[in-house]
Parts: C-alpha cells; sequence; structure tokens
C-alpha cells in the first residue's frame, strides 16, 4: 500500500564515502522533492523536480545531488558525506503544493 | 524569505485535555497554510490545510483557523487521545509554488 517509498530505512556510511538514497512512488506525481531533517530542525528543502525540471535551493551544498531517471523514481547522492550530514532524509511527492506525500524516511549515520 | 514559527515542544497532556499548538508566519502575498503529523516511524501526513483568510481547516477532531491579522494558523483539538501522540509540523506554500515551508515541529505526547 505504501505510495512513497524510501529505501533503505537505515543507512550508515563512512566520512568522505559517497552514498546514494532512493525514492519510488506509484502516485505518478509529477513532482519530487528532497528534504533534510535534523534532530528537533523543520524539514529543510534541499531541492525538487517538477517532471525533469531540477529545482536546486540556493543554500544546498554542492556535495548534494540528485538524479530523477523517470517519474517513478528519484535518487539523493552525496558526493562527500561529512558528519553534518548526519540526519533523516524525507523524499516527498505532489501534483501542487497543496497535498505532498511523504515516504517513511531514510536515517543517515557517518561514521 | 517565508517561514514559520510553532511553538516550543513538547508538549505532554493528559487524555481527554485541550489543545493548543500556536503557529504563526511571514509571507509574502497570502499563502496557504497546512498542518502536518508525523506518527512515529512513519513519514508525514496532511492533517489539514486553509488556501484562505478565515478558512478553518479540520480533520481527525483537530481544526484550526486561517488568520490574516495576526498571521496565525494555531491547532486546536478539544480532546486528545493516547493516539494523538505525535509530531505537528505547521507549514506554508505561496505565490503558487510546489514548495513547502516547514516549522520546527512539536512533539505531542498524551498520556492515559
Amino acid at each position: 500500500d505504501a505510495m512513497v517509498i524510501q529505501n533503505p530505512r537505515y543507512q550508515v556510511t563512512q566520512f568522505g564515502k559517497p552514498v546514494t538514497l532512493s525514492c519510488s512512488q506509484t502516485l505518478n506525481h509529477n513532482v519530487m522533492y528532497w528534504y533534510q531533517q535534523k534532530s528537533s530542525q523543520a524539514p529543510k528543502l534541499l531541492f525538487h523536480y517538477y517532471d525533469k525540471d531540477f529545482n536546486n535551493e540556493a543554500d544546498t551544498p554542492d556535495n548534494f545531488q540528485s538524479r530523477r531517471p523517470n517519474t517513478s523514481f528519484c535518487f539523493l547522492d552525496i558526493r562527500s558525506p561529512g558528519l553534518g550530514d548526519a540526519a533523516m532524509y524525507l523524499c516527498a511527492t505532489s501534483i501542487i503544493a497543496e497535498k505532498l506525500f511523504f515516504g517513511s524516511g531514510t536515517q543517515l549515520s557517518v561514521l | 524569505g517565508d517561514s514559520v514559527t510553532q511553538m516550543e515542544g513538547p508538549v505532554t497532556l493528559s487524555e481527554e485535555a485541550f489543545l493548543t499548538i500556536n503557529c504563526t508566519y511571514t509571507a509574502t502575498g497570502y499563502p496557504s497554510l497546512f498542518w502536518y503529523v508525523q506518527y512515529p516511524g512513519e513519514g508525514l501526513q496532511l492533517l489539514l490545510k486553509a488556501t484562505k483568510a478565515d478558512d478553518k481547516g479540520s480533520n481527525k477532531g483537530f481544526e484550526a483557523t486561517y488568520r490574516k491579522e495576526t498571521t496565525s494558523f494555531h491547532l486546536e483539538k478539544g480532546s486528545v487521545q493516547v493516539s494523538d501522540s505525535a509530531v505537528y509540523f505547521c507549514a506554508l506554500s505561496s505565490g503558487g509554488s510546489e514548495k513547502l515551508v516547514f516549522g520546527k515541529g512539536t512533539k505531542l505526547t498524551v498520556n492515559p
């Protein structure tokens, strides 16, 4: 029944070792988002896709990249994770911002 | 830029108590306002929304009224249950944007 699926649920990586987080959707929504959520902080938008159009937030570090090979899948690539990148990463989809559908998130730990 | 400010948590209540979680916003134009809820181990879910001034959003016994004069969208529930224990996020979108701006979230714990 899950409509926005994030894998894995928990990801452990080493300092500086590239890591990829995955998101898939069965809703056929044209907009997909990646948010970073640190403990006791607001979810912070990293970037989003409107169809194939990539929209990067001005303050998203260059270390973070994204790919959307088709409507259903979206990936978050962290090229050289630092300790400060440990967080929950949330994927969401929508048709318009009136209602976002979130996945359960991937908790990233950096050792 | 646009921003949302929520009351600091955590909030701990007894079952059947009255709940208010304050939310104020700063935005250009006339934003749409939302409350999202995150139950333990799950993603965020839309709880309710209001798209113009004086609108009242409601769902599952929760209500919030869009107050343009005070730039507020406070969440209320008359009688909370243990199952309402979760983190509640206030959010806005403005200018027809497909982006949401979230508050920091307020953790609610309801004890039997």
